[in-house]
């Protein structure tokens, strides 16, 4: 079963940022958070992903609590191509090819 | 760079009938895994292939089945289809071992309807 919890679905105004919440209580001191995202028809594409502090790459922002409890992933001006589904994992990113555990994701719309 | 490949896109078989997917991985990539993802509910892990060997099987039946060859492309088959096995296949590589990030890229995936 998924270790995490995220809101079944979300909006966004084209141009603002995409706050997507995850919990994620029970991650272990060994696990990352990945976020994936898919868009309709398509296979998973992998974002970004962190262990304990704030991550930014050309896609989007990891923000992780203090306590790692709970994380955010921002897009910091979605665009329509940013309507997908996303998904929140937790996983050992060391262990070279385990396997990753889905959720339903969030599925967030972004309207112009 | 060739990226993650599947074939067929769309497939419609009959209960009771067999069913072969196919998988090349991406240039340099050694690992494959096999997701289902049935329509609304996130991908599903079905097993992973390194070195020709089956490593790692989710909770799927035996009618699930899989291979790999030598250039690491790999099969999906499934024995006696159920219409509860219509979903979109997901084919995975990713490179085994080593050190640094771990990430797995997707294929777009097989269309399945069993009828």
């Amino acid at each position: 079963d998924a270790k995490t919890t995220q809101p079944t679905s979300m909006d966004c105004a084209e141009g603002r940022a995409a706050n997507l919440p995850c919990n994620h209580s029970t991650i272990s001191g060994n696990e990352y958070v990945y976020w994936y995202r898919q868009i309709h028809s398509q296979g998973p594409q992998y974002i970004i992903h962190g262990l304990k502090n704030n991550e930014t790459n050309e896609m989007a922002s990891l923000i992780i609590t203090e306590d790692r409890k709970s994380s955010t992933l921002i897009l910091p001006h979605a665009t329509l191509r940013d309507t997908a589904v996303y998904y929140c994992i937790v996983r050992v990113a060391r262990s070279g090819n385990t396997p990753l555990v889905f959720g339903k994701g969030t599925r967030l719309s972004v309207i112009a | 760079d060739a990226g993650v490949t599947q074939s067929p896109t769309h497939l419609i078989k009959t209960r009771g009938q067999q069913v072969t997917l196919r998988c090349s991985p991406k240039s340099g990539h050694d690992t494959v895994s096999w997701y289902q993802q049935a329509l609304g509910q996130g991908p599903q892990f079905i097993f992973q292939y390194y070195e020709e060997e089956e490593r790692q099987r989710g909770n799927f039946p035996d009618r699930f089945s899989g291979h790999q060859y030598p250039n690491y492309s790999s099969e999906l088959n499934v024995n006696a289809l159920l219409l509860g096995d219509s979903a979109l296949y997901l084919c995975a590589s990713s490179l085994f071992g080593g050190q640094g990030f771990y990430e797995q890229y997707f294929g777009p995936g097989t269309r399945l309807t069993v009828t």
